[in-house]
């Protein structure tokens, strides 16, 4: 069985631009959460959706924004990129909160 | 102060050893707690989870929980030289809120 897919694995961009980054979760998985990994910190969280609909945001600007389609796959989008964004991206899918199986993850570099 | 603190180590020991991880917290609406283990540049991958107080084995791994003095343990037997990693403990409080992971924990097993 497939895990999680995210998408690209890798992208560089320019203070300013907006990115778009593409989560697959585990078939079966109506829950898909999106978190920021910063070198040397834990993950921090950004947004879950479950079912299509936003059902935690974390402590970001509204620069970040997130969206589920209808076969449950995600995107995450930021616009007006800044060097502070340079993170690894990471998805996680799940059939609850705490039970989450995250993806490799796309590492974002701004420059 | 942060929600979740965890020594960012590292912590070296010989093959074959006890391990011990913690992390201790602060928010006492915690009633789920998670470790996850991961591996340089990838994603992380959920250990295990534990519900309230008290423990939860799986194999070589315990985890406990003691929500009067606010501390989470993860203890690995035998240590394997496959175990180093980076291991990050994750609370939250159920339901559909955001999940608060620590620091993580450099772990290095020598063989």
């Amino acid at each position: 069985d497939a895990g999680v897919t995210q998408s690209p694995t890798h992208l560089i961009k320019t203070r300013g631009q907006h990115v778009t980054l593409r989560c697959s979760p585990i078939s079966g998985h109506k829950s898909v959460s999106w978190y920021q990994q910063v070198l040397g910190q834990g993950p921090q969280f950004i947004f879950q959706y479950y079912e299509k609909e936003e059902r935690g945001r974390g402590n970001f600007p509204d620069r970040f924004s997130a969206r589920q389609f209808p076969n449950y796959s995600s995107e995450l989008n930021v616009n007006a990129l800044l060097l502070g964004d340079s993170a690894l991206y990471l998805c996680a899918s799940g059939t609850g909160v705490y039970e989450q199986y995250f993806g490799p993850g796309t590492r974002l570099t701004v420059t | 102060q942060k929600e979740v603190e965890q020594d960012p180590g590292p912590l070296s020991v010989p093959e074959g050893a006890i391990v011990s991880l913690n992390c201790t917290y602060s928010n006492s609406a915690f009633q789920y707690f998670m470790w996850y283990r991961q591996y340089s540049r990838k994603g992380p991958e959920l250990l295990m989870y534990t519900y309230s107080s008290g423990n939860k084995e799986d194999g070589r791994f315990t985890a406990q929980v003691d929500k009067s003095s606010k501390y989470i343990s993860l203890f690995i037997r035998d240590s394997q030289p496959s175990d180093s990693a980076t291991y990050l403990c994750a609370s939250n409080s159920g339901g559909y809120q955001k999940v608060t992971f620590g620091t993580g924990t450099k772990l290095q097993v020598i063989p």
